[in-house]
């Protein structure tokens, strides 16, 4: 069974308007974390936003959030008033305690911000 | 710092032939990891450590091996290459070994392409 899910091959959005990019996971450990990185045309993996399972509220950096939702399993990624920079792959990845630190990712979801 | 390097960047190998990819830190990370990208997928693991001298096996270490004995270099080597291992590979870094909450940081990436 998938541990991430990212049900999104592809998103358009327009410039300046927000964003979110979908993420299910799939974990029995009560202790993990959740990730989100951005994958540019030049290859580079960008760490964007982590949220740890215990955390209660939702995380923020800058302009990304996290919308955390344990019960269902969810860690979607809002990015708001986006910008034509912004287009890029997304990836959402999960790291378990009891896994060695073991980091599983999504398979991505292109996104595109339109002028 | 120069956080984690790779090299090379790119590389052509002909089937059969050897090679190491070189992959050092200097953030003092206990935490290092090999992961392979294919097109259309997410990232999957190789091999990671989680400290000098301790190695292990990943999602799809075959083909490959590792050695670990300094903090701050995991080389990662190609026995006998084969068209399957065409791929882009990524070396990360965390600092703490098992932790959950503990962001990895990723290299530029190699391309390997094999003949």
């Amino acid at each position: 069974a998938q541990k991430i899910t990212q049900t999104q091959p592809g998103m358009f959005v327009q410039e300046k308007e927000a964003v979110t990019l979908d993420c299910t996971y799939d974990t029995s450990d009560q202790s993990y974390g959740l990730f989100w990185y951005k994958q540019p045309s030049s290859g580079e993996m960008i760490f964007l936003i982590y949220q740890g399972s215990y955390d209660e509220q939702n995380a923020t950096e800058g302009r990304y959030s996290l919308n955390f939702q344990k019960a269902r399993k969810s860690a979607n990624l809002v990015i708001s008033a986006s910008q034509l920079g912004d287009s890029a792959m997304y990836f959402c990845a999960m790291r378990e305690d009891n896994q060695g630190g073991k980091l599983i990712f999504g398979q991505g979801t292109e996104l595109s911000v339109k002028p | 710092n120069a956080g984690v390097t790779q090299t090379p960047k790119f590389q052509v190998l002909k089937t059969g032939q050897s090679m190491t990819l070189q992959c050092a830190q200097d953030m003092n990370h206990e935490y290092m990891s090999w992961y392979r990208q294919d097109p259309g997928m997410g990232l999957r693991l190789i091999h990671y450590s989680v400290g000098a001298g301790i190695t292990d096996q990943g999602e799809v270490p075959n083909g490959y091996n590792v050695s670990r004995s300094t903090t701050e270099d995991f080389p990662l080597r190609l026995l006998s290459a084969a068209p399957s291992q065409t791929s882009v590979y990524f070396c990360a870094s965390s600092y703490s070994p098992t932790g959950s909450t503990d962001t990895q940081y990723f290299g530029p990436g190699t391309r390997l392409t094999v003949l």
